[in-house]
């Protein structure tokens, strides 16, 4: 069974570039999170898909962000346009639907951002 | 809103067997996970405590006491390789997103 996977893995771009991150979930899963960590700090929500449909996005930063999920399969967060702050990875994690399943989340490898 | 506490750092040798706390305030509650990340690597998932009491996975074993707000992950006979950072993470209610705490980071050492 193939895990998550994010593209690309790392991206070093200049201020006010854009840029668009990509997760594929394992399949049938319906949840779906990005989560960003810092400095080494805490891993932060940003927000939480199921489906194809926005569960919870409190925790994206500013409506600089934005993520999608046609189709509910994979998932993108584009950036546009960066800033410094936004230097960090990127997480994506996602979940089966209901139960004890649902509690276990699967991340993917980060997609490692800076911001220059 | 919700809040996490772990202590930042724990060093221990292997062989021992170390305890790491985590203490949390939500609006409601819905379960207590525990996850482990190495270095430049992902966060992978170690157990998981809806109701109170212990859960064992091998050599890691985790707690939960709901009335206390309180959990701790167990790791036994302790491994160079169990040296990473590790997360308690909780949901205040099915449905919602997880909120993690902001991770100790584990030395073991030979």
């Amino acid at each position: 069974e193939a895990g998550v996977t994010q593209f690309p893995s790392h991206s070093v771009i200049e201020k006010g570039q854009t840029v668009t991150l990509r997760c594929d979930p394992i399949s049938g899963h319906d949840n779906l999170y990005w989560y960003r960590r810092v400095m080494g700090k805490e891993i932060k929500f940003l927000l939480h898909f199921v489906k194809e449909s926005k569960q919870d996005e409190s925790g994206m930063p500013n409506n600089r962000f934005l993520a999608e999920r046609t189709g509910g399969t994979y998932s993108t967060l584009k950036v546009q346009p960066a800033e410094l702050e936004d230097s960090g990875v990127y997480f994506c994690a996602s979940s089966q639907e209901g139960g004890r399943d649902a509690e276990k989340l699967f991340f993917g490898s980060g997609t490692q951002l800076s911001v220059l | 809103g919700q809040s996490l506490e772990q202590p930042s750092e724990v060093t221990a040798v292997e062989g021992a067997i170390v305890q790491i706390n985590c203490t949390y305030q939500t609006s409601g509650f819905y379960g207590l996970s525990w996850y482990q990340q190495h270095d430049g690597g992902a966060p992978t998932f170690l157990s998981y405590n809806g109701l109170d009491g212990l859960e064992e996975t091998g050599r890691f074993s985790s707690f939960l006491s709901r009335s206390d707000s309180y959990g701790y992950l167990l790791l036994q006979e302790l491994q160079m390789k169990d040296s990473a950072s590790y997360f308690c993470a909780v949901r205040d209610n099915y449905g919602q997103n997880f909120v993690f705490g902001p991770g100790t980071r584990l030395s073991v050492l030979p």
